[in-house]
């Protein structure tokens, strides 16, 4: 069965901080690996969509990273507007998508 | 200019009562989903549509049943409300049914059963 877990569950960082979250994951033929933001009372924002190990994506402040095993979404000097609950997901062999349980990132000013 | 939508936002019922959800998409996809995302917020599947046709139906209770009347809608009917259907219930839609193609998804209903 697909899983995706997600560390830390919740990262505090101070404005201009930089880190990084990670996405472990283990599925059938990986057809597609997905980062979504999600705030507050709202639904999950699509950020980045990573098809094949190597591959890199950038938006902003963001950048996301795959290998065979896992991503990273990296953020670069974040400010308190990038805090948020970001989830990865996977489309692989199981035909549907299988999301992790998300990093809350707090960016305090 | 909404793309996915969803009525209402919270629904706020009694054990036992019939509610149902209804979700719009404007983006031209053929293919709709509801997800469940409970109170740990983890986020899952429970049904998704191709065209009107039931693709993905993970193991939910029979009281809950989906309906499509055309490509842009798809609805959620809960029968019999419990305690534990007490989530919030996304609605997504993406381009095709595969899991290449991106997923966009509304804005939730939050459903309360007291």
């Amino acid at each position: 069965e697909d899983q995706v877990t997600q560390s830390p569950e919740a990262l505090r960082l101070q404005e201009g901080e930089s880190s990084s979250l990670n996405c472990s994951y283990t599925v059938s033929g990986l057809r597609g690996l997905f980062w979504y933001r999600q705030d507050p009372g709202k639904g999950p924002e699509f950020l980045f969509t990573l098809y094949s190990a190597g591959e890199e994506k950038e938006k902003e402040r963001l950048k996301a990273t795959l290998t065979k095993k896992e991503s990273f979404l990296h953020i670069t000097a974040p400010k308190p507007e990038d805090s948020a609950t970001y989830l990865c997901a996977v489309g692989g062999g199981s035909e549907k998508l299988v999301f992790g349980k998300g990093t809350k990132l707090t960016v305090n000013p | 200019d909404t793309a996915v939508s969803q009525t209402p936002k919270y629904l706020v019922t009694q054990m036992g009562n019939d509610k149902s959800i209804k979700c719009e998409q404007n983006l031209g996809h053929d293919t709709m989903y509801w997800y469940k995302q409970d109170s740990k917020k983890f986020l899952k599947i429970m049904f998704s549509y191709n065209n009107k046709e039931l693709i993905i139906n993970e193991t939910v209770p029979n009281r809950f049943s989906p309906k499509s009347p055309d490509k842009a809608h798809l609805n959620l009917h809960i029968n019999s409300l419990e305690l534990g259907d007490s989530a919030v219930y996304f609605c997504a839609s993406s381009h095709r049914a595969t899991y290449t193609d991106t997923q966009y998804f509304g804005p939730g209903t939050r459903l309360t059963v007291l």
